[in-house]
């Protein structure tokens, strides 16, 4: 049972635009949202989250945005730059631990 | 500040024998976590600890699979007579435990031949 689903397994975009990468949940207990970025051969490291009394949040280059009524969020990522390609994972937050999604691989095009 | 330290980085093991692996939270840090990676899948949720306790086991294969954070020491997560589906990239993470994000490690990669 896929709790939390990143339904695109690959993206590549330019350099200079606009990622957008999404996230369903299915788990309305979930109250926190987070995005973590992963490079090979190291392990996942934070990247920006967001409370469910929130709608948006934004980091410099990084906002993530969730629609609680449609259980989906999303990452975007402006401008993208060649050191965003990366494995994004979604994760949700219930019972004291995280719930990753299969993630998405992200690949910036010079 | 040291973050979060396992070791080893790569470990292999033939089928049959134990694999340990190894998680030093990050200073200050009481709550640690592991998760499993199999190729091409995301991060799945096996337990969490707690100095001297298991809080959740809710992601533990019943059978071989153990962990532990003491006292003193580390947090191990042991696997006994290690199949070659146990391959996998093993994270620890850990948090203070007053809010959501976790710190990772860079995970022991285990490979059963």
């Amino acid at each position: 049972d896929q709790q939390v689903k990143q339904n695109s397994p690959s993206l590549s975009v330019q350099e200079g635009r606009i990622s957008i990468l999404n996230c369903d949940y299915t788990n309305s207990m979930f109250d926190y949202f987070l995005w973590y970025k992963k490079y090979p051969a190291e392990g996942p490291t934070f990247l920006i989250s967001i409370s469910s009394i929130k709608d948006k949040n934004e980091d410099g280059r990084f906002t993530v945005f969730l629609n609680k009524s449609a259980k989906h969020l999303s990452l975007h990522i402006v401008p993208s730059q060649p050191g965003d390609s990366a494995v994004y994972f979604c994760a949700a937050s219930g019972n004291e631990k995280l719930t990753f999604g299969t993630g998405t691989r992200l690949t910036i095009i010079p | 500040n040291a973050g979060v330290m396992q070791n080893p980085r790569h470990l292999v093991r033939r089928r049959g024998q134990e694999a340990r692996l190894r998680c030093s939270p990050m200073k200050g840090h009481s709550h640690v976590y592991w998760y499993r990676q199999l190729p091409e899948e995301g991060l799945k949720f096996m337990v969490y600890l707690q100095k001297e306790n298991i809080i959740d086991e809710s992601g533990m294969p019943k059978e071989r699979f153990s962990a532990e954070f003491p006292k003193e020491g580390p947090s191990i997560l042991r696997i006994q007579q290690v199949v070659r589906g146990d391959s996998a990239a093993y994270f620890c993470a850990s948090s203070p435990g007053d809010d959501y994000g976790y710190t990772f490690g860079s995970g022991t990669r285990l490979t059963v031949v």
